[in-house]
């Protein structure tokens, strides 16, 4: 069955670049997504790009998409003690009915040294 | 600013007795999911609906586990009898169910000990 893969841990200096990979296996996948969860809450998106996109910023935050390879990675400038978090790779595709499915990764927990 | 809620918060119960677990979708979301979230399994979907109906629920033990839509406002999951291996965050989470594009919207969840 389809699957999403990311490394467990990710441990950066305060003002360094984080960089959070993940691999996926359904070449159908119309949407990614990157979540985050804090401690103690609930998932949050942070940012999604279209299949058919290779590249999207927003502020500190840069996803590319190597849809061939079918790697998404999710770059964080200048990160800050605030971003520590686990960050949630997640693609969906549509089933064909009109329904369509999300398949989550296990989640890259990111540690953020001062 | 629209937001899932679940109810209770936070639950500690023993084993053998029933827990309910309650979620409101955001209005207007036809797509609801309830997610499992332990440090050992990481997240798991338990079930999910769409426009009230039961979807998929393959990741739910079925013996002791159910999930309801009464109505478009109110999702429900039950465990009957509980036990300690249930512990665990519970999720839900809600979408809109946009031609793909499906960003779910998760509630803060409800954090379950099963002593």
């Amino acid at each position: 069955g389809e699957d999403v893969e990311q490394s467990l841990f990710l441990s950066v200096r305060e003002g360094d670049s984080s960089v959070i990979n993940c691999t996926y296996t359904d070449s159908s996948s119309t949407y990614l997504y990157w979540y985050k969860q804090e401690p103690g809450a609930g998932l949050q998106l942070l940012t999604y790009i279209f299949s058919n996109m290779d590249m999207k910023q927003d502020q500190r935050l840069t996803v590319l998409l190597n849809k061939k390879d079918k790697h998404l990675s999710l770059r964080i400038a200048d990160t800050q003690t605030g971003d520590s978090a686990i960050y949630f790779c997640a693609e969906s595709s549509s089933l064909g009915t009109g329904g369509f499915k999300t398949i989550f990764g296990a989640g890259t927990r990111l540690f953020v040294k001062a | 600013d629209a937001r899932v809620t679940q109810t209770p918060r936070h639950k500690v119960t023993e084993m053998g007795q029933e827990v309910t677990m309650r979620c409101q979708p955001i209005l207007g979301h036809n797509t609801v999911f309830w997610y499992r979230q332990t440090m050992m399994q990481g997240l798991e979907l338990l079930a999910y609906f769409r426009n009230r109906a039961p979807l998929d629920d393959s990741g739910m033990p079925k013996d002791r586990f159910s999930a309801e839509m009464p109505d478009a406002t109110l999702a429900t999951l039950k465990i009957q009898p509980s036990e300690p291996r249930d512990s665990a965050v519970y999720f839900c989470a809600s979408a809109k169910g946009d031609r793909g594009k499906e960003t779910q919207y998760f509630g803060p969840g409800t954090r379950l000990l099963v002593l």
